[in-house]
């Protein structure tokens, strides 16, 4: 079964360090990628998403991903974390298998001190 | 404005009490589908619909059921709720890339139920 891996349950930075938030995937076909954000106490909200093309994708608010199929990954960057980053990121895999199926990992939690 | 509306946004109500949580978009998508967010476990698919009077199940469809009559709402049923069904609830809209491929998805505010 297709599965969706993000291994950092919970971080916590300080305002201007840099994050990476690491997302593998299971499935070994073509895939549609995806990461949301989740404010506390709001909706999920795309950040960005690659369907194709180049692997670097620039997302809202200076989060970019890189799509390195090879590794199955895509994760999520920022050089310089606000404060307002504090967050749930969830990464998300759409595998072009005809289930229309959009699986979601389990969430990184991002805390960014002040 | 283009939105996903659900409603109640919260819920409280016992063991066997049947009840509904409406979602309704108007953005014309064709794809709509429920989720639960439950603490450590991200959010799992319940239902999903394609289109009008087409529904399939999800990862966690047990107690569950959706239907479709209309292309805007795809409301969720609780026959009889249990415990274990307290969550967020998320319905979302997209319109499909192409076969298999959900493309973005657009996500209501949420439904927190508890069930006592």
């Amino acid at each position: 079964a297709q599965s969706v891996s993000q291994h950092n349950h919970h971080v916590i930075l300080s305002e201007a360090a840099s994050l990476e938030l690491g997302c593998n995937y299971s499935y070994g076909g073509t895939v549609n990628l995806f990461w949301y954000v989740q404010y506390p106490g709001q909706h999920l909200q795309l950040l960005l998403k690659y369907f194709s093309g180049d692997p670097l994708v620039k997302g809202i608010k200076g989060f970019e991903a890189e799509f390195i199929k090879s590794k199955f990954s895509f994760n999520l960057r920022k050089p310089s974390v606000q404060w307002s980053d504090t967050a749930e990121y969830f990464c998300a895999v759409n595998a072009m298998d005809s289930s229309y199926k959009l699986i979601f990992g389990s969430g990184t939690r991002l805390l960014v001190r002040p | 404005e283009a939105q996903v509306t659900q409603n109640p946004r919260y819920l409280i109500t016992v063991t066997g009490k049947k009840l509904t949580v409406t979602c309704s978009q108007n953005m014309n998508h064709e794809y709509m589908s429920w989720y639960r967010q439950d603490p450590g476990l991200g959010l799992r698919q319940i239902y999903y619909s394609m289109n009008v009077e087409v529904t399939d199940k999800g990862d966690v469809p047990e107690g569950y059921k959706v239907s479709r009559k209309e292309k805007r709402n795809f409301p969720l049923i609780l026959e009889s709720p249990s415990p274990n069904q307290t969550s967020l609830y998320f319905c979302a809209s997209s319109s499909p890339l192409a076969e298999g491929l959900t493309g973005e998805l657009f996500f209501g505010e949420g439904s927190r139920l508890t069930v006592l």
